[in-house]
């Protein structure tokens, strides 16, 4: 059990272009999910919190009109990545929160955004 | 002041023995503690949670909270070379969000 998937695992893309990261919940539901964004040999930086059906809350530093988050569903959140620089790059992580009271997180695969 | 300390390591040991590793948290009312096992180049996995003062066991692992000195613990009995990882401390923040204040991680290497 609880399972979180995200989609693609690796992306590749020319400077400028947008790029959208999907991450699902696949056997709960996810009140809660968060992204992060990890550059190498670092910790893991919190970059927003999305509530299902509400705006993301972004940590201080993130710029939200870059990193557009959308938690459409219970099951899926959405990062998109626009007019992608090469500082972008980097290894972008979700989690997800079910419900329930539960505080555990489960982390997704990550995503790895190389931009050129 | 970083929220949550941990050594950064590498810490060494042989294969068999316990692996030790600390963590430390600045705000008192935190009450959630995690601990993650991270491989290179992979996503955090979870090992396990404490909620409670003193001492929780699950498998070779043994979590220890001691709220009282801001403190966090985690054992690994017989340490075997897939062990070798970062483990990340987390705290759960107070708010409304519930965000995890994560540690910068220990690099643990066990020796063959």
């Amino acid at each position: 059990g609880a399972v979180v998937s995200q989609h693609p695992s690796w992306v590749i893309c020319k400077s400028g272009t947008s790029v959208k990261i999907e991450c699902r919940s696949l056997d709960f539901q996810a009140t809660t999910m968060f992204w992060y964004r990890q550059f190498p040999k670092q910790s893991l930086m919190l970059m927003a919190t999305s509530n299902e059906g509400s705006k993301a809350t972004y940590e201080q530093g993130v710029e939200k009109d870059k990193f557009l988050i959308n938690h459409a569903s219970l099951t899926l959140s959405t990062l998109t990545v626009t007019s992608a620089h090469p500082e972008d790059s980097s290894f972008y992580i979700c989690s997800a929160r079910g419900q329930g009271g539960t505080d555990t997180q489960y982390f997704g695969p990550g995503t790895r955004l190389t931009v050129l | 002041q970083k929220e949550v300390e941990q050594n950064s390591g590498p810490l060494s040991v042989p294969e068999g023995a316990i692996a030790s590793l600390n963590c430390t948290y600045s705000d008192r009312g935190s009450q959630s503690f995690f601990w993650y096992r991270q491989y290179s180049g992979k996503s955090p996995e979870l090992i396990m949670f404490i909620y409670s003062n003193g001492d929780k066991e699950d498998g070779r692992f043994t979590a220890q909270l001691n709220k009282a000195s801001q403190y966090v613990s985690l054992l690994i009995r017989d340490s075997q070379p897939s062990d070798s990882a970062t483990y990340l401390c987390a705290a759960q923040a107070r708010g409304a969000t519930n965000k995890l204040i994560f540690g910068t991680g220990t690099l643990l290497a066990v020796q063959p």
